[in-house]
């Protein structure tokens, strides 16, 4: 089974904060990809990666960047958290042979005070 | 512009009764279209596909219909089940590896 697990469940930040999420999977996809979820907006995707050290912007990247220094590990980064950053973030990720399912992991819900 | 639309905040169905999610695209060039199941606090899991050069495509008691004219697809869970319960997503993609466009989800909910 593709397992994909992210670093914290629940987190809480202040404004201002640098904050970082962290995706870890262990099937060797090549694909990763950052959403975010919110109330009557579904999933919005923030980033993706395609490969080691490279990235794509996806539909909301404003506020945010990431990070791929390895392939099992894509990490998202609030540079400086604000309130409107208040969500659940869902990490995902993909790879050949399976379609274009993703695999997401539990999600982090962050709060941003 | 949404390109992915789901009309229905939320639907009740009884158990045992059939239920038909209904989810509409505006984008000719999506060719991949998938459905998630999301329970609260965890994050959503793939249930069924389909590509854009087929009309139906059927895994156990889900089933998913396409209508490419009417840009219009549709999954039926038969018979319903009191785990069925949870927020249902439809997605699409234009092929490559490019992150998936959701629609805003629908709340299913089973009565006893």
């Amino acid at each position: 089974d593709v397992k994909v697990t992210q670093s914290s469940r629940y987190l809480v930040k202040r404004t201002g904060e640098k904050v970082f999420l962290e995706c870890v999977q262990d099937m060797d996809h090549e694909n990763m990809f950052w959403y975010r979820q919110d109330p009557g907006l579904g999933l919005r995707l923030i980033y993706f990666s395609y490969d080691v050290k490279m990235k794509e912007k996806g539909d909301i990247p404003e506020g945010y960047s990431v990070s791929r220094e390895k392939k099992e590990r894509f990490s998202l980064i609030l540079e400086s958290a604000s309130t409107n950053q208040t969500s659940m973030y869902l990490c995902a990720s993909s790879g050949p042979g399976q379609g274009y399912e993703q695999y997401f992991g539990p999600g982090t819900r962050l709060t941003v005070t | 512009d949404q390109q992915v639309k789901q009309n229905s905040p939320s639907l009740s169905v009884q158990e045992g009764r059939i239920s038909i999610l209904n989810c509409d695209y505006t984008n000719s060039m999506f060719d991949y279209f998938l459905w998630y199941k999301k329970y609260p606090a965890e994050g959503p899991t793939f249930l069924i596909s389909i590509s854009s050069i087929k009309d139906k495509n059927e895994d156990g008691r889900f089933t998913v219909f396409l209508n490419k004219s009417a840009k219009h697809l549709s999954l039926h869970i038969v018979p319903s089940q009191p785990g069925d319960s949870a927020v249902y997503f439809c997605a699409a993609i234009v092929g490559g590896a490019d992150g998936l466009t959701f629609g805003k989800g629908t709340h299913l909910i089973i009565q006893p």
